[in-house]
């Protein structure tokens, strides 16, 4: 039972437009949502999060925003640099903790010169 | 770099064989949580550790164990391996686990082969 669904496995996105990262979820008492990047032979980094009484979160170039009522969240990068290039992670948490994360599949990002 | 170390790299062993695998945390985080990634699916929680004892668990194998010792490196023990034990073993640590909302830090990942 995946709780977490990311449900595009890639995304190709031009240098300097910008990506839009999906991730649904179907369990209503997650209430912290955190957004990982992957590089490859290197561990998931911490990028972004939110707690379920925002929806939105701004952090540079990365907002997250959530819809509750969808049980959606998404990650926008703008604009969008080949560095970006990675797997990115979603992932969810209740009661604001951090034990216990449940991920999604990941989407891979691919930025074109 | 993330500061959380994780040894060995690489695995390959074969069934019915028991591994271990050792995490070192970042300095001064008490917290470590171990994940596996199988292949084409996201990061599952196994376990987590707080301070020596263990705090949290998720879907766990009873062939599994793992511990945190005195100095907070922890060792994630794999038994009576089957071929569907091969993944990416991610540790990850943070400072307290009481904060809400803390970051978690993951090592590179060891990447078990079961033939």
């Amino acid at each position: 039972d995946q709780q977490v669904k990311q449900n595009s496995p890639s995304l190709s996105v031009q240098e300097g437009r910008i990506s839009i990262l999906n991730c649904d979820y179907t369990n209503s008492m997650f209430d912290y949502f955190l957004w990982y990047k992957k590089y490859p032979a290197e561990g998931p980094t911490f990028l972004i999060s939110i707690s379920s009484i925002k929806d939105k979160n701004e952090d540079g170039r990365f907002t997250v925003f959530l819809n509750k009522s969808a049980k959606h969240l998404s990650l926008h990068i703008v604009p969008s640099q080949p560095g970006d290039s990675a797997v990115y992670f979603c992932a969810a948490s209740v009661d604001f903790g951090n034990e216990k994360l449940t991920f999604g599949t990941g989407t891979r990002l691919t930025i074109i010169p | 770099d993330s500061g959380v170390t994780q040894t060995p790299k690489h695995l390959i062993t074969a069934t019915g064989q028991r591994v271990t695998l050792r995490c070192s945390p970042r300095s001064g985080d008490l917290s470590v949580y171990w994940y596996q990634q199988s292949l084409d699916q996201g990061l599952q929680f196994l376990i987590q550790y707080y301070n020596g004892e263990e705090r949290a668990k998720g879907n766990i194998l009873e062939r599994f164990s793992a511990q945190q010792f005195p100095d907070l490196h922890s060792e994630l023990n794999l038994s009576s391996l089957e071929l569907g034990d091969s993944a990416l073993y991610f540790c990850a640590s943070s400072q307290g686990g009481t904060t809400r909302g803390e970051t978690q830090y993951f090592g590179p990942g060891t990447r078990l082969l079961v033939l």
